[in-house]
């Protein structure tokens, strides 16, 4: 099966610009995660989706990280504007329905990443 | 809060040499824990998860409570285990740690 697709995969703005990522998730998968992976660091959850509505966005930073999901498949992550502490990888993963009772995490799969620099 | 601790950030073994990487966390809840691979130009996939309790790639990993840890071992370990490891814990969300490098020697 194709994996998650990410574009583009490299990215180099200056601060106060704008710029947009974009992520198509497996076909089938209801559930789409952005992550943030500043160098070093592991991935930190920025917004997770469920089908086309929001599930947890509590660590997106809102007043200059926005993220959608218009139709339940693709989604688009958009940073305006930039600083200099957003340059980092941006992962997009998607899994199988992630809700339900007993619930269990399904398995996350993961693009390649946007690496963003910001000058 | 849910918290995933990876003590060390380089770890350096000899092929044929037992390795284990290290994970602890806090989490108030009844913990999920994963270990998720990075090799060399690859994506970041899935390893192994405890509920599975099943061996991947000679890999094991056994949840300890009372220690609140979730070490990754490996009797023998080969030069294609050389990648990032990430421990990473499911509560409220997926919560990752800072990752392990781990170089196998010939």
């Amino acid at each position: 099966e194709a994996g998650v697709a990410q574009s583009p995969r490299y990215k180099i703005i200056e601060k106060r610009q704008s710029v947009a990522f974009w992520c198509n998730p497996i076909s089938g998968h209801a559930t789409l995660y952005w992550y943030q992976q500043i160098l070093g660091q592991g991935p930190k959850l920025l917004i997770q989706f469920q089908n086309n509505g929001v599930v947890d966005d509590s660590q997106l930073p809102k007043d200059r990280f926005s993220a959608e999901r218009l139709k339940g498949v693709d989604s688009t992550l958009k940073i305006q504007p930039a600083k200099l502490e957003d340059s980092a990888v941006y992962l997009c993963a998607s899994s199988l329905d992630n809700r339900g009772q007993g619930y269990v995490q399904e398995t996350q799969y993961f693009g390649p990443g946007t690496r963003l620099l910001v000058l | 809060a849910q918290r995933v601790t990876q003590p060390e950030k380089l770890l350096s073994v000899f092929k044929g040499a037992p390795v284990e990487l290290k994970c602890n966390y806090s989490y108030s809840g009844s913990p999920e824990l994963f270990w998720y691979v990075q090799y060399s130009r690859q994506r970041l996939q899935l390893l192994l998860r405890h509920i599975s309790r099943e061996s991947i790639k000679g890999f094991t990993a056994d949840l300890n409570k009372g220690e609140t840890s979730f070490h990754l071992k490996k009797p023998f370990a080969q030069e294609e285990d050389s990648a990032m490891y990430y421990c990473a814990l499911s509560g409220s969300r997926l919560t990752f740690g800072e990752g392990t490098q781990l170089t196998v020697n010939p």
